[in-house]
Parts: C-alpha cells; structure tokens; sequence
C-alpha cells in the first residue's frame, strides 16, 4: 500500500484557517485520498476524500497537488472543538474496505 | 437515524481468557470492519465482514475471530488473550459497493489485559 506522510504536530489560533499537509509520492493512479479525524476519546470520524479535483463539504475543503503526491486538508476557521488527531489515508479506489492509518497529526487550538 | 454503537465499553480481562465484544452497524450499512488502536498509534485493521463471511484480514493472527449476524452487527472475539491485546477496539460500518467511500466508526471498546 502506499504511504502517507504527516507531521506529527501542528498548532493554530481559533477562528484562523489551518492547513494540515500530507505527502504521498508512491499514489497510483486510482487511489483516493480520504482524511479522518478523531477527537479525544471518540472514534474516527470522516472528514473528506478526493481523487483529482479539489473538494469541498461542510467541514473541510481537500486540495490536492497537481501531480497527486500531496494534499492539503484546509479548516476554514478553527475552533476549539476541531483538536483532533488528523489522519491522511489512501485508499485503493476508494472503496470503503481497509483504511491504512498512519500516526496522523495531532491539531492543537490555541484560544 | 442510528449511529454505530459497540458494547461494553470498558472490560478487565486476565491473560489466557477469552473476551467478545460487540457492535451494531449503522443504519443501511451491511459492511462491518474491526481496527485495534493501541495508546499513542493509529488504529491498525483487524478484519472486515460483508454478508456474514470474512471480506479481507490484516496482520493480526488467527486467535482473532469474528462473527457478522443477518442484522448486520458483529462480534470480535479474542482468545486466548495477551498483554499486548489492551487496546481500544473501534468498530466501523460502511455500504458495500461503488460509490461507498467512508466508514462511520463506534466510540470503541477499552480492553485492559492483565
């Protein structure tokens, strides 16, 4: 499977964008990239996936390199309750089956 | 609408013993996956069960058993159980097919082995 590649750490001020980085060099051509998070003592929880094309929804926009081998989750404006453990995840196309998690990144919210 | 719900929550197990756990999948989903997430590591996958037979098995060995029921919830079993098994266990549900793309997880089950 390939790898993804995260910082172990990032910090952020409330009510400012955050943009959370992934490298993923080894992507083959139809694997998708999914981003989960997970608050303190809860389960993952999905947060957005894409192939190509940048993607929004209502939690998070996904913008992805030109040549695929990086991402970026962008949070619009942090609030407290999005410290989390962000994970960067490819799936092989994009069927919900295996998720491979790395160690992530922790997101710390600074008030 | 009904979320993914696992039981117990928490359990003390001794080493040696056998231990089930428990999950409901969410409404709709007929694909139920099990992930053991160690304190400080990402959760590592465990085994995935679509129309109550086994659909795909991480690296985890056979004393790790599941089962998946016409309702669509699941059980882990665990025999035979070690130390290094204390973990929080997630279970996820998902629809099977194209166009599934995400997989709703539990709170988890705390196992501790001592």
């Amino acid at each position: 499977d390939a790898k993804t590649t995260q910082p172990n750490s990032m910090e952020s001020n409330e009510e400012e964008p955050v943009h959370l980085p992934c490298n993923h060099s080894t992507i083959s051509g139809t694997d998708y990239i999914h981003w989960y998070r997970q608050l303190p003592s809860q389960g993952p929880e999905y947060v957005i996936h894409g192939l190509t094309s940048n993607v929004n929804n209502r939690m998070a926009s996904l913008a992805i390199a030109e040549d695929r081998k990086s991402s970026t989750l962008i949070l619009h404006r942090a609030t407290l309750r999005d410290a989390a453990v962000y994970y960067c995840i490819l799936s092989p196309s994009g069927s919900a089956r295996q998720l491979t998690f790395g160690s992530g990144t922790q997101l710390t919210v600074l008030p | 609408e009904t979320g993914v719900t696992q039981s117990p929550t928490h359990l003390i197990k001794t080493r040696g013993q056998q231990v089930t756990l428990r999950c409901s999948s969410q409404s709709g989903h007929n694909t139920v996956s099990w992930y053991q997430q160690a304190l400080g590591q990402g959760p590592q996958f465990i085994f995935q069960y679509y129309r109550e037979e086994e659909n795909g098995r991480g690296n985890f060995p056979p004393r790790f058993s599941g089962l998946q029921f016409p309702n669509y919830s699941s059980e882990l079993n665990v025999n035979a159980l070690e130390l290094d098994d204390s973990a929080l266990y997630l279970c996820a549900s998902s629809r099977a097919g194209a166009g599934a793309r995400e997989q709703y997880f539990g709170p988890g089950t705390r196992l501790t082995v001592t």
